[in-house]
């Protein structure tokens, strides 16, 4: 099994939807949860990260982390055209380099 | 953007040959990763280092060294190229071990 699970899509869904992105994970020790973007040809770059369990929020972007299921969420409010990418999960005991997920392949439709 | 630059940004070379891909950075981190990135595999993490002349193995590290002489510059070589490592290698960095990380816009790589 691997640490990290995500479902690699693609997703492809109209604009104006609401989106949820998933990753589960097998380590307990997991502290540290992120959540990165990557356009085509591009490098990650970082779209929220949270500590331990609860909820972030930034503009149309909610981040869930629920440690008792071991289980990350990444939600996307009127989701837009330029939203368009591969979306990565990522995590850290905080003693250990990041661990990935294989990436979400997300196309929004106008 | 934080100051990471990858050197060179494309690359083609022949198997069995020595290759060197440069990562440097600005930011005074201490933490820094090679990784690299294939279809249905993701990012993998081959080295890193947690300091000058310190380093360590990540998951995908046969066929790779890394060197680190100074805090701002980390270098993946490929001892003897083989096809199997073309591929799209990034460079992040960390302040600490959990830490956001920022990556360089990677190397393409393709071993012919």
């Amino acid at each position: 099994q691997k640490e990290v699970e995500q479902d690699p899509g693609p997703l492809s869904v109209p604009e104006g939807a609401i989106v949820s992105l998933n990753c589960t994970y097998s380590n307990s020790a997991f502290q540290y949860f992120m959540w990165y973007r990557q356009y085509s040809r591009k490098g990650p770059e970082l779209l929220m990260y949270t500590y331990s369990s609860g909820n972030k929020e930034d503009g149309r972007f909610t981040a869930q982390v629920d440690k008792s299921s071991k289980y990350i969420s990444l939600f996307i409010r009127d989701s837009q055209p330029s939203d368009s990418a591969t979306y990565l999960c990522a995590m850290s005991t905080g003693n250990t380099p990041l661990v990935f997920g294989k990436g979400t392949r997300l196309s929004v439709i106008a | 953007d934080a100051g990471i630059t990858q050197s060179p940004r494309h690359k083609v070379t022949e198997t069995g040959t020595p290759v060197t891909l440069r990562c440097h950075q600005t930011e005074n981190h201490r933490y820094m990763y090679w990784y690299r990135q294939d279809p249905g595999h993701g990012l993998r993490l081959i080295h890193y280092s947690y300091g000058v002349k310190d380093t360590d193995k990540g998951e995908v590290s046969d066929g790779y060294s890394v060197s680190r002489s100074k805090t701002e510059d980390f270098l993946l070589t490929l001892e003897s190229a083989t096809s199997s490592q073309t591929s799209v290698y990034f460079c992040a960095i960390t302040r600490d071990q959990g830490t956001e990380a920022f990556f360089g816009q990677g190397t393409r790589l393709t071993v012919v």
